[in-house]
């Protein structure tokens, strides 16, 4: 069975923190991406990976970082975590055949920055 | 650059009637297109997916969708919805050639009365 899983269901961080995201899949997927969910806004891509060490920017790249050591674990960083990053995280991993391959979704981190 | 639009925000059904959730994108060819279910506190499932062929599209839990190249639309319906169908729902398309990144709409909040 697919799985996509992420370290924390919650969090909540205070302004300046640096704050990691980690997700984890085991279906030996190529692509990874990290979304972030608000209301009204739908998912917006942060970052994608389509190999380890390769990153890729998203829409929304500001105040992010990513890394990508293993090939199955894909890494989102908070460098000084802001207020304005409170939201829904969501990992996601695909097979990268070429075309657009479905992608399978962690249940997200919901962080919160005081 | 793709884009979607969900036009409806939030669409309330009463258990046992018909479905349609629409969704319009905007790209100078024939995209990849998805539709994902969001239930509370949950990640994304993918529904159905159309990316070539027949443009009646069979998915999971009853759901079927239209792709109508004419209209640039891709709609959602089922013909008879469930309580459990109660969740957001998101329409989301992939550019043909370098088509890893997904674009998504805004979400449509599914409310199913008794």
């Amino acid at each position: 069975d697919v799985k996509v899983t992420q370290s924390s269901r919650y969090l909540v961080k205070r302004t300046g923190e640096k704050v990691f995201l980690e997700c984890v899949q085991d279906m030996d997927h190529e692509n990874m991406f990290w979304y972030r969910q608000d209301p009204g806004l739908g998912l917006r891509l942060i970052y994608f990976s389509y190999d380890v060490k390769m990153k890729e920017k998203g829409d929304i790249p500001e105040g992010y970082s990513v890394s990508r050591e293993k090939k199955e674990r894909f890494s989102l960083i908070l460098e000084s975590a802001s207020t304005n990053q409170t939201s829904m995280y969501l990992c996601a991993s695909s097979f990268n055949r070429g075309g657009a391959d479905t992608q399978y979704f962690g249940p997200g981190t919901r962080l919160t920055v005081l | 650059a793709q884009s979607v639009t969900q036009p409806d925000i939030h669409i309330t059904v009463s258990e046992g009637a018909s479905l349609e959730l629409r969704c319009n994108y905007s790209y100078g060819a024939t995209p990849y297109l998805f539709w994902y279910v969001q239930s509370p506190g949950q990640g994304l499932q993918l529904l159905l997916k159309y990316f070539s062929g027949d443009t009646l599209v069979q998915g999971i839990k009853g759901f079927e969708a239209e792709f109508k190249r004419s209209q640039s639309s891709f709609n959602l319906r089922k013909p008879s919805v469930h309580w459990s169908d109660a969740a957001e729902y998101f329409c989301a398309v992939a550019a043909r050639g370098s088509a890893r990144q997904l674009t998504f709409g805004s979400g449509t909040q599914l409310t199913v009365l008794p």
